[in-house]
């Protein structure tokens, strides 16, 4: 069973539109969560990190984490075509020191029409 | 400027023969991780490394070893390539948050 699951597996937003990504972990060792984006042909690239309770905003991007339910989220306002990508939730149990363990979801892939 | 720099950025093998995928990074981390990416199945960790001289099995490490000869390389190497080894490659680097090479992209024939 994968440890950090995403839903929905795809999704298709209007230009300007809200887009909404989910996951959930299945380990309550994992105290730390990152949001990952990934354009075609290229590596994934950290887009925000939260590690805790409540909602972190980065401009357009709005991460939500609840410990209680290891459930995070990511909103993204007034979506544009450049945010068409495929989205990685990610977790960890420790922060900064060796041995950290990044495990990734599946991922989301966003699709924002103009 | 931070980077992670992969090579070969395309590789076609032959089934039982060895490739060598290689990882540099300028950023000074003592993490350094290899994943594979298979659609359906997201990012897989192979290996990890602390620093010079260490590597640690991930959570599908079978049919690869890695090398870590110094701080800033990392290696993923496949003995005996199988057809279910082809793939896309990733190498990072990161204490936390991770930074990403651009990938190698493996066919085994």
């Amino acid at each position: 069973q994968q440890k950090v699951q995403q839903s929905p597996e795809s999704l298709s937003v209007p230009e300007g539109g809200m887009a909404s990504l989910n996951c959930t972990s299945s380990d309550r060792n994992f105290q730390y969560f990152w949001w990952y984006r990934q354009h075609s042909g290229e590596g994934p690239k950290a887009l925000m990190s939260i590690f805790s309770d409540g909602d972190k905003k980065e401009g357009r991007f709005t991460a939500h984490l609840n410990k209680a339910s290891l459930h995070v989220s990511l909103h993204i306002r007034d979506s544009q075509p450049s945010d068409s990508a495929l989205y990685f939730c990610a977790a960890s149990e420790l922060y900064g020191s060796s041995g950290n363990k990044l495990i990734f979801g599946i991922g989301t892939l966003l699709s924002v029409k103009p | 400027e931070a980077a992670v720099t992969q090579s070969p950025r395309n590789k076609v093998a032959v089934t039982g023969g060895k490739v060598t995928l290689s990882c540099n990074q300028t950023n000074n981390h003592n993490n350094m991780y290899w994943y594979r990416q298979d659609t359906g199945h997201g990012l897989r960790l192979i290996h990890y490394s602390y620093g010079a001289g260490s590597t640690e099995k991930g959570d599908i490490p079978d049919g690869y070893k890695a090398s870590r000869p110094s701080q800033e390389n990392f290696s993923l190497i496949l003995e005996l390539a199988t057809p279910s080894q082809t793939s896309v490659y990733f190498c990072a680097s990161g204490d936390a948050t991770l930074l990403f090479g651009e990938g190698t992209r493996l066919s085994v024939l």
